[in-house]
């Protein structure tokens, strides 16, 4: 597609429950990164693949957390038995490759409120 | 480890008034540097990078800024400022070496502009 895609754009849930969302990247991005952006704390790294390679998983902030990407596209985030600390915006990014020069793609987020 | 400070969470200028974002980074080599905005509702958008070439590096809607190695800074100005700028803005720094694009981005500056 044109950008990052992602889905939903808002999503509340019950603590304790489990959620997915969603991120297309942009066609031909090998990379894709997720991140989370809490209200006063920026951005904050979580999970980031690059081609078929082991993703980097080093920003995950607990077991609860995991991201795949199926076919080296699309990433699901899914988020086991949420807690109230878990509300935050989730951003998915691509970029053409992997260096330190490349540029990331956001989309406009993933807003996720456990109540 | 890489780190960047923004210093000031939020800055308010009047309408044609110079605007003055601050970044330091830490870093053991001279990374790379972005700033992003983000607007409200939406994702983050690149302004500018630098990426060791010019020092000084223009970006979009007027924005520039100076890679000051012996600072240690990376500040963002804008000559006059206009009120669609009203936004966040964050600046990021991604390694010089290795494969990851992984960015570090610091807590972001609120941008006030005033009729």
């Amino acid at each position: 597609g044109a950008g990052v895609s992602q889905s939903p754009s808002n999503k509340v849930t019950e603590k304790g429950k489990d959620v997915e969302l969603r991120c297309d990247p942009i066609s031909g991005h090998t990379a894709l990164y997720w991140y989370r952006q809490s209200l006063g704390q920026g951005l904050e790294f979580l999970i980031y693949f690059q081609g078929n390679s082991a993703p980097d998983k080093s920003g995950l902030p607990s077991d609860r957390f995991s991201a795949e990407r199926t076919g080296g596209s699309v990433s699901t985030l899914t988020i086991q038995r949420t807690q109230q600390e878990d509300s935050a915006v989730y951003l998915c990014a691509s970029s053409q490759g992997a260096t330190g020069a490349n540029v990331l793609t956001f989309g406009a987020g993933s807003r996720l409120t456990v109540l | 480890a890489q780190s960047v400070t923004q210093l000031g969470s939020h800055v308010s200028v009047s309408e044609g008034a110079l605007v003055l974002l601050r970044c330091n980074y830490s870093s053991s080599v001279p990374p790379y540097l972005f700033w992003y905005v983000q607007y409200p509702n939406q994702g983050l958008q690149l302004l500018l990078k630098y990426t060791s070439a010019a020092t000084l590096v223009k970006g979009i809607n007027g924005f520039e800024a100076e890679f000051k190695k012996s600072e240690t800074s990376f500040h963002l100005t804008k000559p006059s400022a206009h009120m669609s700028d009203a936004a966040e803005y964050f600046c990021a720094v991604s390694p010089h070496t290795g494969t990851a694009s992984k960015l570090t981005f610091g807590t972001g500056t609120r941008l006030q502009v005033t009729l």
